[in-house]
């Protein structure tokens, strides 16, 4: 399986923006880069996605490293309600499976 | 419109007891996923159904584990003679074919006694 490394914890406060990197330098062409977050006692909710350009979305934005080897997910303005794990999979279409690692636990101060 | 929804939320068991767990996914999603996740853990994939092909069940991890679906509709996974290491939350997620989003229940949470 194409892995993921997410650092385990970050920390940010209210109103900052909050980046969020992943590594996966074993991606291959075909893969596309998700995100998920979760948050406290609920499943999983999708973030954005991309493959090679970055993205926005109302939620967020995915930086994608020109070689693809590495992604940021960026939270322009942190609130309270962003704290949760973020989950960088790589969405495999030959399989159609999301591999979920340790994710990143984000705290937000007030 | 409605979103995934699991059932039961909670489920105590006793140790060699079997279990049924449902999925409802949202109407028209034809792609439906069941996730283990341990405590303080990530998810782990289970099962993937597509429409009418044959399920991917390469990542249920034992033969007491099993699971249905209904056409593209309503998805049921049965673990049999449970055991304490199956204490877990069982997260059922759907989607529109392709490389999207996937929307994910509430899950269900088995405690095996």
């Amino acid at each position: 399986d194409a892995k993921t490394t997410q650092p385990n914890s970050m920390e940010s406060n209210e109103e900052e923006p909050v980046h969020l990197p992943c590594n996966h330098s074993t991606i291959s062409g075909t893969d596309y880069i998700h995100w998920y977050r979760q948050l406290p006692s609920q499943g999983p909710e999708y973030v954005i996605h991309g493959l090679t350009s970055n993205v926005n979305n109302r939620m967020a934005s995915l930086a994608i490293a020109e070689d693809r080897k590495s992604s940021t997910l960026i939270l322009h303005r942190a609130t309270l309600r962003d704290a949760a794990v973020y989950y960088c999979i790589l969405f495999r279409t030959n399989d159609y499976k999301l591999s979920f690692g340790a994710g990143t636990t984000v705290t937000v101060r007030a | 419109g409605a979103g995934v929804s699991q059932s039961p939320s909670n489920k105590v068991t006793e140790k060699g007891k079997d279990v049924e767990l449902r999925c409802d996914p949202i109407s028209g999603h034809t792609a439906l996923y069941w996730y283990r996740q341990r405590l303080g853990q990530g998810l782990e994939f289970l099962i993937y159904f597509q429409g009418n092909s044959a399920p991917d069940k390469s990542g249920l991890p034992s033969d007491r584990f099993s699971a249905e679906r209904t056409g593209e509709s309503v998805s049921t996974l049965t673990i049999q003679r449970t055991q304490q290491e199956d204490s877990a939350v069982y997260l059922c997620a759907s989607s529109v074919p392709g490389i999207g989003e996937q929307f994910f229940g509430p899950g269900t949470r088995l405690t095996v006694l």
